[in-house]
């Protein structure tokens, strides 16, 4: 079964803060990452995609370690409407489908 | 504007019963999915179609069934054999090529009374 890891949670960060989720997967032959972000009681929404080389949209960082098998997600300068549950998601190879972790809470508080 | 609808977005169902929750897409998308999501949990794949007139089980398909007979739709049925149905719905949708992000509609709450 291919399965995706992700820190429990939740994180709870004063606004301003530095917050890092990590995220390990199994299947070594997935091509395609993303973090979704979802809302209390709302559907999921892609935050971002994840490329081999990182990549950076804004005050959010992707990297992402195929050696490893891993991948992590950076929030600088959080805002308040940061707080959310953020889905470590990988593109099951071959299949067309997403295996999702189940997320890391973050709560930033002012 | 373009995008994915569920409806309704609250459903309440006695023990028994059969339900169909819908889901429509304009984004001209070939492939379609179905989720189930409890509290806590991650997402879970019931079912998903990558054309139209075919779809395939995904991880948890007892006690559901869908159809995908036009492009735009795609319905999931709850039936009576789903033993515990209530749940957080959610469909998406995705486009032809890479990457293979999905779009989600806003989910229909199911609770069985």
């Amino acid at each position: 079964r291919k399965e995706v890891e992700q820190d429990p949670g939740p994180f709870n960060v004063p606004e301003g803060a530095t917050v890092a989720f990590n995220c390990t997967y199994s299947n070594s032959a997935s091509q395609s990452f993303f973090w979704y972000r979802q809302d209390c009681r709302k559907e999921p929404k892609l935050l971002m995609s994840v490329y081999s080389s990182g990549n950076e949209d804004g005050r959010f960082t992707a990297q992402l370690n195929r050696a490893s098998q891993y991948i992590s997600l950076l929030i600088r300068d959080s805002k308040l409407s940061d707080s959310a549950t953020y889905l470590c998601v990988v593109e099951n190879s071959g299949y067309s489908t997403l295996t999702f972790g189940k997320g890391t809470m973050l709560l930033v508080s002012p | 504007d373009g995008g994915i609808t569920q409806s309704p977005k609250y459903l309440f169902r006695k023990e028994g019963q059969n339900v169909t929750l819908s889901c429509e897409q304009n984004l001209n998308h070939d492939a379609m999915y179905w989720y189930r999501q409890d509290p806590g949990q991650g997402l879970r794949l019931i079912y998903y179609s990558q054309i139209v007139n075919d779809f395939q089980k995904g991880d948890i398909a007892e006690g559901y069934s869908v159809s995908r007979e036009k492009k735009e739709s795609f319905p999931l049925t709850v039936t009576s054999a789903q033993k515990n149905p209530t749940a957080f719905y959610l469909c998406a949708s995705r486009g032809g090529g890479g990457p293979y992000e999905q779009f989600f509609g806003p989910g229909t709450r199911l609770t069985v009374l």
